[in-house]
């Protein structure tokens, strides 16, 4: 799977929109960007995913960029409890039976 | 949604006992199962595959005589830690794959602490 890079830790207020950056510039044309975030001592939550067009759910809006080299997780009204680790992953054909890569993520930190 | 439920969340065992960690798929069948395991402020890491009606596969590294793991229905896996020491003190987590959705579902995750 193709490697991300993703800053080690943000801010943000609460009641403001969250942009979360993630760089994958050796993405494959059939590898798709997932994000999912793990609140503390909790297992991971999946957020959303996409391939090459923008998405968006009731959760957050992901952007992804044209070359596809990189992608923006979006919490448009980020609360306290979106507080997390958000990870970005990139991998092959969604539904397959196969393991997820994580690693480092983000640490969003919502400031009241 | 899928849900992938674990037990128990957390332990407490002496050094040199074995625990026992269960995961379950609660409404979807699921012939893959994968455990992970995340110290502290770091990433989780894969253990090892669990697959249903057969031998589990482990990542390079991971004891697979320490950690025994047994997928024994469509629906349950279990890792069991055996002789535990403090150092095998960690998150554990376990992921089943719904093959008819997009997305990987997670177990909450068991922290296990060895005194």
């Amino acid at each position: 799977d193709a490697k991300t890079t993703q800053p080690p830790s943000m801010d943000c207020a609460e009641g403001r929109a969250a942009n979360l950056p993630c760089n994958h510039s050796t993405i494959s044309g059939n590898e798709y960007v997932y994000w999912y975030r793990q609140i503390h001592s909790q297992g991971p939550q999946y957020i959303i995913h996409g391939l090459k067009n923008n998405e968006t759910n009731e959760m957050a809006s992901l952007i992804i960029t044209e070359d596809r080299k990189s992608s923006t997780l979006i919490l448009p009204h980020a609360t306290l409890r979106d507080t997390a680790v958000y990870y970005c992953i990139v991998r092959p054909l969604s539904g397959s039976a196969r393991q997820l890569t994580f690693g480092s993520g983000t640490q969003l930190t919502v400031l009241p | 949604g899928a849900v992938v439920s674990q037990h128990p969340s957390w332990v407490i065992c002496k050094s040199g006992t074995s625990v026992k960690i269960e995961c379950r798929s609660l409404d979807f069948q699921a012939t893959t199962m994968f455990w992970y395991r995340q110290f502290p402020k770091q990433s989780l890491m894969l253990m090892a595959t669990s697959n249903e009606g057969s031998k589990a596969t482990y990542e390079q590294g991971v004891e697979k005589d320490k950690f025994l793991i047994n997928h024994a229905s469509l629906t349950l896996s279990t890792l069991t830690v055996t002789s535990a020491h403090p150092e095998d003190s960690s998150f554990y987590i376990c992921s089943a794959p719904h093959l008819g959705a997009s997305e990987a579902f997670f177990g909450q995750g068991t922290r296990l602490t060895v005194v």
